[in-house]
């Protein structure tokens, strides 16, 4: 099956400072989303980005499907950027089974 | 539309006790998930409903492990006989409008279940 890996597992930044998650899949896709993770443990949807670029505010994300990776960019941290970020993607439009990666723990300091 | 909706949000149980949780989703989507996932780990797929009937089942989702979606909108899975592997955030999803190309996937609050 897909292999979804994302870096670094862990990153901690000063309030203010701009950091950049990576997601690594080994095969194509046809869904490729980006959630945050709330410390209650809800998945906040960030992104719905199988290819192409879009921004929200102080995030942004960039899918390159033909290279089998997305960017997330996260500008301006603040300290409720705080919590586990994952990519999940899915390889069937029939099911739309999303296979996540292990995650990215960040912890913005203030 | 509240968006997905999972009940109860916390579940402490004795081993060997059988417990259900609800999920309910957004009421346009035919298609409802179910996730695990453990401390530490992202979440792994469980089953999936495309209206009432249940086209796909993880190999996770041992012979303990039962779920429904009888009218094609809210959707239950019980656990019988708890052990304390159990334990976990179960997660629901759903996603699609028939007719419509996106397949966003919408997630509930999750269940957190504890087998003491």
């Amino acid at each position: 099956g897909i292999q979804v890996e994302q870096s670094p597992p862990d990153l901690i930044l000063q309030e203010g400072a701009n950091s950049t998650l990576r997601c690594n899949f080994s095969d194509s896709v046809n869904n490729l989303q980006w959630f945050h993770q709330n410390p209650w443990g809800q998945l906040i949807n960030l992104f719905y980005i199988p290819s192409g670029t879009k921004q929200n505010g102080r995030l942004s994300a960039t899918t390159v499907a033909t290279e089998r990776y997305s960017l997330l960019y996260i500008s301006s941290s603040q300290t409720t950027d705080s919590g586990v970020y994952f990519c999940a993607v899915s390889t069937s439009s029939n099911t739309g089974k999303l296979i996540f990666g292990q995650g990215t723990t960040l912890q913005v300091k203030p | 539309d509240t968006g997905v909706s999972q009940d109860p949000r916390h579940k402490i149980t004795k081993r060997g006790q059988n417990v259900t949780f609800r999920c309910d989703p957004i009421s346009e989507h035919n298609r409802l998930y179910w996730y695990r996932q453990t401390l530490g780990q992202g979440p792994e797929f469980l089953t999936y409903f495309q209206n009432e009937a249940q086209l796909e089942k993880s190999r996770l989702l041992s012979d303990r492990f039962s779920a429904e979606r009888p009218k094609g909108s809210f959707s239950t899975l019980e656990i019988q006989r708890t052990e304390q592997g159990d334990s976990a955030m179960y997660l629901c999803a759903s996603s699609f409008i028939p007719g419509q190309p996106n397949t966003e996937a919408f997630f509930g609050q999750g269940t957190r279940l504890t087998v003491v």
